[in-house]
């Protein structure tokens, strides 16, 4: 079974331009997530799917930070314009169903490295 | 607000010893917790996880530990191997949001 596929694996830009990260879940996957992890800190919640419809972004920066998962398959994530501190790596997931519980992994990608210089 | 505490940066234990990380959290609507796994350059990985209806889980080599009254669970790897060195998260829900510590980072050595 494939995992989560994500890219590119690794961007550097400088801040105020724009970049964007593609993710493909696991086939049949129903629920996306995208996570934030900024060196020496656990990952992050920015936002969560379920199909195309979103189920949380209460910690997604909007004046900065969109996504989307039109087709409730494949989702991107942008950033327009980066700042310094977007450095981080983006890691996408996808489970299932929605709902942490027993039986419902979440699996997660190899992430998206982003360096803003 | 960190929900979600790994109070141990990096642990180092010899190869063939317990090797046990801890984590605390402070929202006792917490209902399930997991460990992930993470190796360099990779996304992090399930581990093992407990619901708060019980205090032991256990899957071969790794058990994890809740204690609710103490707020506080811990995963034991018995016998450590060179091949578990990595980054470990502790994790938490209530709802389907996972809150996430900021990880420890274990050293397996011969």
């Amino acid at each position: 079974e494939a995992g989560v596929a994500q890219s590119p694996r690794y961007k550097i830009i400088e801040k105020r331009q724009s970049v964007a990260f593609w993710c493909n879940p696991i086939s049949g996957h129903a629920t996306l997530y995208w996570y934030q992890q900024i060196l020496g800190q656990g990952p992050k919640l920015l936002i969560q799917f379920q199909n195309n419809g979103v189920v949380d972004d209460s910690q997604l920066p909007k004046d900065r930070f969109s996504a989307e998962r039109l087709k409730g398959v494949d989702s991107t994530l942008k950033i327009q314009p980066a700042k310094l501190e977007d450095s981080a790596v983006y890691l996408c997931a996808s489970s299932l169903v929605r709902g942490i519980f027993s039986g419902n992994t979440i699996y997660f990608g190899e992430g998206s490295w982003l360096t803003v210089v | 607000d960190q929900q979600v505490k790994q109070n141990s940066p990096s642990l180092s234990v010899q190869e063939g010893r317990i090797s046990i990380l801890n984590c605390d959290y402070t929202n006792s609507m917490f209902d399930y917790f997991l460990w992930y796994k993470k190796y360099p350059a990779e996304g992090p990985t399930f581990l093992i996880s407990i619901s708060s209806i019980k205090d032991k889980n256990e899957d071969g080599r790794f058990t994890v530990f809740l204690n609710k009254s103490a707020k506080h669970l811990s995963l034991h790897i018995v016998p450590s191997q060179p091949g578990d060195s990595a980054v470990y998260f502790c994790a938490a829900s209530n709802t389907d949001k996972l809150i996430f510590g900021t990880g420890t980072r274990l050293q397996v050595f011969p």
